[in-house]
């Protein structure tokens, strides 16, 4: 089975800071590849299919990129609502498996 | 778009219980439909998926034990869980997953959850 492997687990960043997230696959995966929010004690949220493609609704700080193994997403200006784990999810084929997940805080 | 859990609780090692997410909002039958769970403090766990068809996916840990199924007719999802074990104790979300003939998304909705608790 293919394997996500998330970096950092723990990011701590400034208010206005640019944030990156990085998602690694065991083996490739085209753009197959999601990113969740999940806030303290709330449902996951998507933020990112295909990659690259902003869900509707989502803030456009937000952005992916990446393909086959590996993907990045980013926050181009960090807000203090972004306070959050990020995931990143393969959904090429089963088993949909899911990074480790990333914890963002505010410094 | 809503998916309502239910059916969560407190069991014992090894006994059995069943999930139910209750569809409304959307056409059921169009999109596949899968679970995820997430234990206590972490992260998410892909559990099984099914598609309109009723074509079902496992994840190694689960596969054998629990069974995935849907009633179109009742716009309902379940996830039969037998021979249940302590770590299995999780939050289990149940979510929707378009496929169309441009290919298929991931979870875009999903439930509040329901927590299952293994514990002697």
């Amino acid at each position: 089975d293919i394997q996500m492997t998330q970096s950092p687990s723990s990011l701590s960043a400034s208010v206005g800071d640019r944030v990156t997230i990085t998602c690694r696959a065991s083996q490739g995966i085209s753009n197959y590849l999601a990113w969740y929010q999940q806030k303290p004690g709330k449902v996951p949220k998507l933020l990112i299919y295909a990659a690259s493609t902003l869900q509707s609704g989502v803030p456009s700080r937000f952005s992916g990129s990446g393909s086959g193994t590996d993907f990045t997403l980013t926050i181009s200006s960090l807000q203090p609502e972004d306070v959050a784990t990020y995931y990143c999810q393969k959904y090429n084929s089963a088993p949909h498996t899911f990074g480790q997940g990333t914890k963002l805080e505010i410094k | 778009v809503q998916l309502l859990e239910s059916g969560g609780g407190l069991v014992q090692p090894l006994e059995s219980l069943r999930l139910s997410c209750a569809a409304s909002g959307f056409t059921f039958s169009s999109y596949a439909m899968h679970w995820v769970r997430q234990a206590p403090g972490k992260g998410l766990d892909w559990v099984s998926g099914i598609g309109g068809d009723g074509g079902a996916g496992y994840a190694d840990s689960v596969k054998g034990r629990f069974t995935i199924s849907r009633d179109n007719s009742k716009n309902t999802l379940y996830l039969q869980m037998n021979s249940l074990r302590v770590e299995d104790t999780a939050v289990y979300y149940c979510a929707r997953r378009y496929c169309s003939g441009d290919g298929c998304y991931p979870l875009d909705y999903w439930g509040q959850g329901a927590l299952v608790t293994v514990s002697s």
